[in-house]
C-alpha cells in the first residue's frame, strides 16, 4: 500500500454540473477525512468517517455536498450543481485511529475548476 | 471551538540561520498540536506532533517545536535552515482526538 489515493487529480467542469471524487485510504486506516483548500488558505474541514459512519459534517458543507464511505473502505465526495465558488483543491486524509495518537496521511488532492 | 493562528504570511531566512515559524492556538481541554508542510504540487506531509510530555518535540527533517501552555503557542523551529526547507507550513490543532483544524499557513523562504 503506497498511501492515500485520490482520483481524478484534476477536474474541469461547467457551472451547474455534478462532479464526484474518489478517495482510497490506506487499507488499515478506519478514519477518513475530507478537506477543501483554496489558494492562500489552510485546509478547511468538511467531513469525516469512522469506518462507514459519517461522524461529523462541517456547517461549511451545503446541501449540494454529500459524502459516502460504503463498507468503510473508499469514499466519494459528490458536489451537485457546481458553482464557481466550489473551485478548490479537495483533499482526503486517513488515519488508523483518533488524531491524538496519529497524525493524518494526506492524498495529493483533486483540483476542481468550475468554469 | 478550536482555532489556530499563524501571524506571519511569509518568513524569510538566510540559509544556515535558525528559523522560527509562529503558531498560537485555542482549544477546550488539552490540545493535540501538529505541524504539516506542503511542497508545490504535492500533498501535505506530517512533520511532528505534541500530545503530552516533553514540551520540546522533535520531528522530520531536523525540525522541532516548542509547546508553551501559558502562551498557548507551538512555534516551529530549526537550528540551521536549508534552501530545501522552502515550503508552506501549517500549524494545526485537535481536541480530544477528533478532526484537525489547520491555520492559514506560513510561506517559508530560505535565501541562498
Amino acid at each position: 500500500d503506497t498511501g492515500v489515493s485520490q482520483d481524478p487529480r484534476h477536474k474541469i467542469t461547467k457551472r451547474g454540473q455534478n462532479v464526484t471524487f474518489r478517495c482510497d485510504p490506506i487499507s488499515e486506516h478506519n478514519r477518513l477525512y475530507w478537506y477543501r483548500q483554496t489558494l492562500g488558505q489552510g485546509p478547511e474541514f468538511l467531513t469525516y468517517f469512522q469506518n462507514e459512519a459519517q461522524l461529523e459534517k462541517s456547517r461549511l458543507l451545503s446541501d449540494r455536498f454529500s459524502a459516502e464511505r460504503p463498507k468503510g473502505s473508499f469514499s466519494t465526495l459528490e458536489i451537485q450543481r457546481t458553482e464557481q465558488g466550489d473551485s478548490a483543491m479537495y483533499l482526503c486524509a486517513s488515519s488508523p485511529g483518533p488524531t491524538g495518537n496519529y497524525g493524518y496521511t494526506f492524498g495529493s488532492g483533486t483540483r476542481l475548476t468550475v468554469v | 471551538a478550536q482555532s489556530v493562528a499563524q501571524p506571519e504570511d511569509q518568513v524569510n531566512v538566510a540559509e544556515g540561520n535558525p528559523l522560527t515559524v509562529k503558531c498560537t492556538y485555542s482549544v477546550s481541554g488539552n490540545p493535540y498540536l501538529f505541524w504539516y508542510v506542503q511542497y508545490p504540487n504535492r500533498g501535505l506531509q506530517f512533520l511532528l506532533k505534541y500530545i503530552t510530555g516533553d514540551n520540546l518535540v522533535k520531528g522530520s527533517y531536523g525540525f522541532e517545536a516548542e509547546f508553551n501552555k501559558s502562551q498557548t503557542s507551538f512555534h516551529l523551529k530549526k537550528p540551521s535552515a536549508l534552501v530545501s526547507d522552502s515550503a508552506l507550513y501549517f500549524c494545526a490543532v485537535s481536541s480530544r482526538g477528533g478532526k484537525i483544524i489547520f491555520g492559514k499557513g506560513t510561506r517559508l523562504h530560505i535565501l541562498p
